[in-house]
């Protein structure tokens, strides 16, 4: 089976930078993604990361450990806009289904 | 990325009737998903929709009560049969697989469904 751990919540400064982690145990490991997903919206892909390290996409980037079976997602210069759940998401080894995480409800405060 | 049209948007339907969501994406993708979302939760996948045999079905799901349909690699419907209001939720189908490299996947959703069922 697949577990997946996320913070419920957060909050954080408008400006600042806001890490939010992922923990997955998988059976089989074939990639992690990144959703955003505002409220009453569907999930907006962020990333992709299926090889160790940091993968950066303008004020968002992702990092994987893969022997560590831990993810982050890092957003820079927060926005108010960036107030959203971001879910994080496993596809199992020979598999192309997703397992979610219960997401992360980040705010963005003045 | 796919873009995928998804239909309706929301509805409020009668205990004991169907309603028949469908997803159209604008190209070709190698997956379908059906996925099921409660108020405040994350994603529950539903099923797998295969193009041309049957779907494939998460634990907890049958066929019986989700019926999903995918005729080619473009078009998919899932159908929420004899409802009652534990139906009720948001329900999304996700496209997409491998680019052209076969490195990366790309997966997204249809705009989502909200169905209430009184």
């Amino acid at each position: 089976g697949q577990n997946i751990d996320q913070p419920t919540e957060m909050t954080a400064t408008e400006g600042a930078i806001v890490q939010i982690n992922c923990t997955y145990q998988t059976s089989g490991f074939n990639g992690l993604f990144w959703y955003q997903q505002h409220a009453g919206e569907a999930p907006t892909f962020l990333s992709y990361n299926v090889l160790d390290g940091l993968e950066e996409k303008g004020r968002f980037s992702s990092f994987l450990s893969r022997s560590k079976g831990y993810s982050y997602l890092l957003l820079k210069e927060l926005q108010m806009k960036d107030s959203a759940s971001y879910l994080c998401a496993v596809s199992g080894a020979g598999s192309y289904q997703l397992t979610f995480g219960k997401g992360t409800k980040l705010s963005v405060i003045p | 990325s796919a873009v995928i049209s998804q239909k309706p948007s929301r509805d409020i339907c009668q205990r004991g009737t169907s309603l028949t969501i469908q997803c159209q994406v604008d190209s070709q993708v190698t997956m379908m998903f059906w996925y099921r979302q409660q108020p405040g939760q994350s994603l529950t996948l539903i099923a797998t929709a295969n193009q041309g045999s049957e779907a494939t079905y998460e634990s907890g799901f049958v066929i019986d009560k989700f019926p999903i349909s995918r005729p080619n690699l473009t078009f998919s419907t899932l159908t929420v049969s004899n409802m009652s209001p534990e139906d009720s939720s948001i329900y999304l189908c996700s496209a997409g697989g491998s680019d052209s490299s076969s490195t990366t996947y790309g997966y997204t959703f249809g705009s989502g469904t909200r169905l209430t069922v009184v």
